[in-house]
């Protein structure tokens, strides 16, 4: 079946530093990815839609200039925190579709941040 | 916009009782309806889906069933296990996916 594959699972870092977070398809070609943002015990809040070669559209009022999101081929999306603050602490997920499947969506194992 | 709307729980059951989360939505078109499972420390796990009205998906003893008429997607076990605890999210898609809030099941022996 359809795998994805999300990098680091877990980072820490300082306050103020930048933090890559990678999600590749790993025998598909995704050409639509979603990044989510989990607080704790609380739910998957989406924060971005990108499709390759294109810029991503952002839901309201999640930052683009804190939260890049860069889907440069079909088979990988990043997503860099920048200037991180201990605000931004939290478990980010990605999610990949392939082109025509409307509804298969495949869900990364997830990044948890803490910023320190 | 489309949501979701979610049992939050927690909901504590005794091993073999009987589980509903009730899951309702709103959507302006016909999306498909999914479960995903959470356990501690880990990504989402898909547990069902149903892609139109009426239809049932099921997975390890779970169902739920598409209801159109009153836009809903329960979530129904006959049995459950201490092994099912966990946190459990209903989700629609239309252009993207949206989730529910999440509701926490704990199964005691």
């Amino acid at each position: 079946g359809a795998v994805v594959s999300q990098h680091p699972s877990r980072v820490i870092c300082k306050s103020g530093t930048s933090v890559k977070i990678e999600c590749r398809s790993l025998d598909f070609q995704a050409t639509t990815m979603f990044w989510y943002r989990q607080f704790p015990k609380k739910s998957l809040m989406l924060m971005a839609t990108s499709n390759e070669g294109s810029k991503a559209t952002y839901e309201q009022g999640v930052e683009k200039d804190k939260f890049l999101i860069n889907h440069a081929s079909l088979t990988l999306s990043t997503l860099t925190v920048t200037s991180a603050h201990p605000e931004d602490s939290s478990f980010y997920i990605c999610s990949a579709r392939e082109a025509g499947a409307v509804y298969g969506y495949t869900f990364g194992s997830g990044t948890r941040l803490t910023v320190v | 916009g489309d949501s979701v709307t979610q049992m939050e729980g927690p909901v504590t059951l005794s091993e073999e009782a009987f589980l509903t989360i009730n899951c309702t939505y709103t959507a302006t078109g016909y999306p498909s309806l999914f479960w995903y499972v959470q356990y501690p420390g880990e990504g989402l796990q898909l547990l069902l889906k149903a892609t139109k009205a009426d239809d049932k998906g099921s997975n390890k003893g779970f169902e739920a069933t598409y209801r159109k008429e009153t836009t809903s997607f329960h979530l129904e076990k006959g049995s459950v296990q201490v092994s099912d605890s966990a946190v459990y999210f209903c989700a629609l898609a239309e252009n993207d996916m949206r989730f529910g809030a999440g509701t926490r099941l704990t199964v005691k022996p």
